[in-house]
């Protein structure tokens, strides 16, 4: 089974400084899709960066970019430029190519920014 | 609409009532999930819709969870004999290309079961 893992239940950044959130995944799949998910206090979950895992370059969206190592399965989010308003929970994901329409989730980590 | 609209926002319902909780999708997106985030957890899946096919129902916890999709457009989640173990937020998502193109998720309804 699919599981995805993020160890840093809560981090903190100063304003303006970058910081990477971490995400381990475990599959057997060769061709999946991997996300970012943002979650602010509304609770609506906001779609922060996807990549596909049959491309080698790093997605990159303005101030996040991911470090995407396939063969150690490890999938990091870096914010650059922190700004007050990442504040939020922010989840790994994960979803194989054919066939399963389900997302798996880790656990997320609650990142805070300090002014 | 420009989004997807959940309602209601919170719920309180005492332990063995029924809930229904109502997800309506962007126009035109043809997905529609329902996930449970439980205190400190990731989101759970519970069921999928797509167009007019037989949903996957394979995430619903028990019997006691079933939902419905109107018209190709509008969800409903019903909790039947609610227990304190369903105190969660229910996030519904839909989505026009599939789960691998990312979803657009509403703002949840937190059921408190007391």
């Amino acid at each position: 089974a699919q599981t995805v893992t993020q160890s840093q239940p809560e981090m903190s950044v100063q304003e303006a400084e970058t910081v990477t959130l971490s995400c381990t995944y475990d599959t057997s799949e060769s061709d999946y899709y991997l996300f970012w998910y943002k979650q602010p206090p509304s609770r609506q979950m906001i779609l922060v960066i996807r990549q596909e895992a049959y491309k080698q370059q790093n997605a990159t969206e303005n101030r996040f970019s991911v470090n995407f190592q396939k063969a150690a399965k490890s999938f990091s989010l870096k914010i650059s430029d922190s700004q007050l308003g990442d504040a939020a929970m922010y989840f790994c994901a994960y979803t194989t190519l054919f066939g399963n329409e389900k997302l798996t989730f880790g656990t997320g980590t609650r990142l805070t920014i300090i002014p | 609409g420009a989004g997807v609209s959940q309602s209601p926002s919170n719920k309180v319902t005492e332990k063995g009532k029924d809930v229904e909780l109502r997800c309506d999708p962007i126009s035109g997106h043809t997905a529609l999930y329902w996930y449970r985030q439980s205190l400190g957890q990731g989101l759970e899946f519970l069921i999928y819709f797509q167009g007019n096919s037989a949903p996957d129902k394979s995430g619903l916890p028990s019997d006691r969870f079933s939902a419905e999709r109107t018209g190709g457009s509008v969800s409903t989640l019903t909790i039947q004999r609610t227990q304190q173990e369903d105190s969660a937020v229910y996030l519904c998502a839909s989505s026009f290309q599939g789960t691998a193109y990312g979803y657009t998720f509403g703002s949840g309804t937190r059921l408190t079961v007391v």
